[in-house]
């Protein structure tokens, strides 16, 4: 059984660009949860989808943004990017939100803002 | 709102040492807790979680953690570690109610064997 499946697993981008990163949840996993991970601020909540629909949302400006597809893959996007996003975006599946007492997470997505 | 405290941001031990890391919370709510493991450049692995019933709850790679109500505490423990173990442990919480299942983290403590 695959795991979680995060991509690509690092970017280098400039300040002022926008970035989409992607996530496959496990096979009938329908929940996909975000998180920022960096050194100063450690793990953040970014958002959670459920069936296309994000139930959550972190504490995070509006350039950060996502969606979720019928097949569940998720996909966030940063606009405008600044130095303060480098980080390691972590994604979490589940079967369903009120089961991610079984979060299974991805390996992650390295961004590097230069 | 939760949130979590890691004690020990580093803790250096030697192989075949106990060691203990200590993780304290805050919440209004009842909660479901944690620990999470973090190899270099890799995503988080579950090692153990309380969600009731016993306060001792035994993990993968031989930790167990200990729920302690009154003191708000959920530290985690392993009797003789190995080398193997050198990496960033994550203690976290959620709600067990309500509909709003994201999860908290504390900082982390990084631990490193030594031979």
């Amino acid at each position: 059984k695959a795991g979680v499946t995060q991509t690509p697993r690092y970017l280098i981008k400039t300040r002022g660009q926008q970035v989409t990163l992607s996530c496959s949840p496990i096979s009938g996993h329908r929940s996909v949860s975000w998180y920022q991970q960096t050194p100063g601020q450690g793990l953040q909540f970014l958002f959670e989808y459920f069936s296309e629909t994000q139930r959550n949302k972190g504490n995070f400006p509006g350039r950060f943004s996502g969606r979720q597809f019928s097949n569940s893959r998720s996909e966030m996007n940063v606009s405008t990017l600044e130095l303060g996003d480098s980080a390691l975006y972590l994604c979490a599946s589940s079967r369903a939100p009120t089961d991610n007492t079984e979060a299974f997470f991805g390996q992650g997505t390295r961004l590097t803002v230069v | 709102a939760q949130s979590v405290t890691q004690l020990d941001s580093q803790v250096p031990v030697f192989e075949e040492a106990p060691v203990e890391l200590r993780c304290n919370y805050s919440s209004s709510v009842s909660v479901y807790l944690f620990w999470y493991v973090q190899y270099p450049n890799q995503g988080l692995q579950l090692l153990l979680k309380y969600l009731s019933g016993s306060t001792l709850v035994k993990g993968i790679n031989g930790f167990e953690a200990e729920f302690n109500k009154s003191q708000t505490s959920f530290h985690l423990r392993k009797p003789s570690v190995h080398i193997s173990d050198t990496a960033e442990y994550f203690c976290a919480v959620r709600s067990s109610g309500g509909s709003n299942y994201k999860l908290t983290f504390g900082k982390g403590t990084l631990l490193t064997v030594n031979p």
